[in-house]
């Protein structure tokens, strides 16, 4: 079975901040691992993936995340945020056994002027 | 041209009413899913369909009935609606069987039931 947790709700930086938002996984096959992005009244929008091989995947938008086994880790993370990366950010994780991808509870990013 | 599309975008009912969202998909996506996102914004799987035939079916009253007439179509049906219906329900697709396969969302419908 597949679960994921994200750390924290709500998180705010200053415009031209470090954005990093956190997500552990648990996966008791090799994961599949998603960000998406949600913008308000909006379905949700894929970020990244990570499926197999380069351990850094780089995304839409300016956004990275790195898979660490080792800390069953999908951190995402952007070097400098913008006004519009306002949104909640949704991890995400599915098994190579089954097709249904299961969500995180999501984390609302705000930017601060 | 919208990939995935719902209809209505937002529905307001009485409690008791029988409603239905429509899912249409233009990417020739063989794998259709329904979500339906709470309050909380929390994300749930309620169905998946690949090829017309039922695969996922997650513990789901049997109020909610889902038909796929063909692959690129995956409505919901509800049925006698209650007001814990209330929730916004998405509807996505991937590719083959999904294993794998990052999902492509509609723009949601917003149900809610008074």
């Amino acid at each position: 079975a597949q679960s994921v947790t994200q750390l924290g709700s709500h998180v705010s930086v200053s415009e031209g901040a470090l954005v990093l938002l956190r997500c552990n996984y648990s996966s008791s096959v090799p994961p599949y691992l998603f960000w998406y992005v949600q913008y308000p009244n909006q379905g949700l929008q894929l970020l990244l993936k990570y499926t197999t091989g380069a351990t850094l995947v780089k995304g839409i938008n300016g956004f990275e995340a790195e898979f660490k086994k080792s800390e069953t880790s999908f951190h995402l993370t952007k070097p400098s945020a913008h006004m519009s990366d306002a949104a909640e950010y949704f991890c995400a994780v599915s098994g190579s056994s089954a097709s249904k991808i299961i969500f995180g509870s999501g984390t609302r990013l705000s930017i601060r002027p | 041209d919208t990939a995935v599309s719902q209809t209505p975008k937002y529905l307001v009912t009485q409690m008791g009413n029988d409603k239905s969202i429509k899912c249409e998909q233009n990417l020739g996506h063989d794998t259709m899913y329904w979500y339906k996102q709470d309050s909380k914004k929390f994300l749930k799987i309620m169905f998946s369909y690949n090829n017309k035939e039922l695969i996922i079916n997650e513990t789901v009253p049997n109020r909610f009935s889902p038909k796929s007439p063909d692959k690129a179509h995956l409505n919901l049906h509800i049925n006698s609606l209650e007001l814990g219906d209330s929730a916004v329900y998405f509807c996505a697709s991937s590719p083959l069987d999904g294993v794998g396969q990052a999902y492509t969302f509609g723009s949601g419908t917003r149900l809610t039931v008074v």
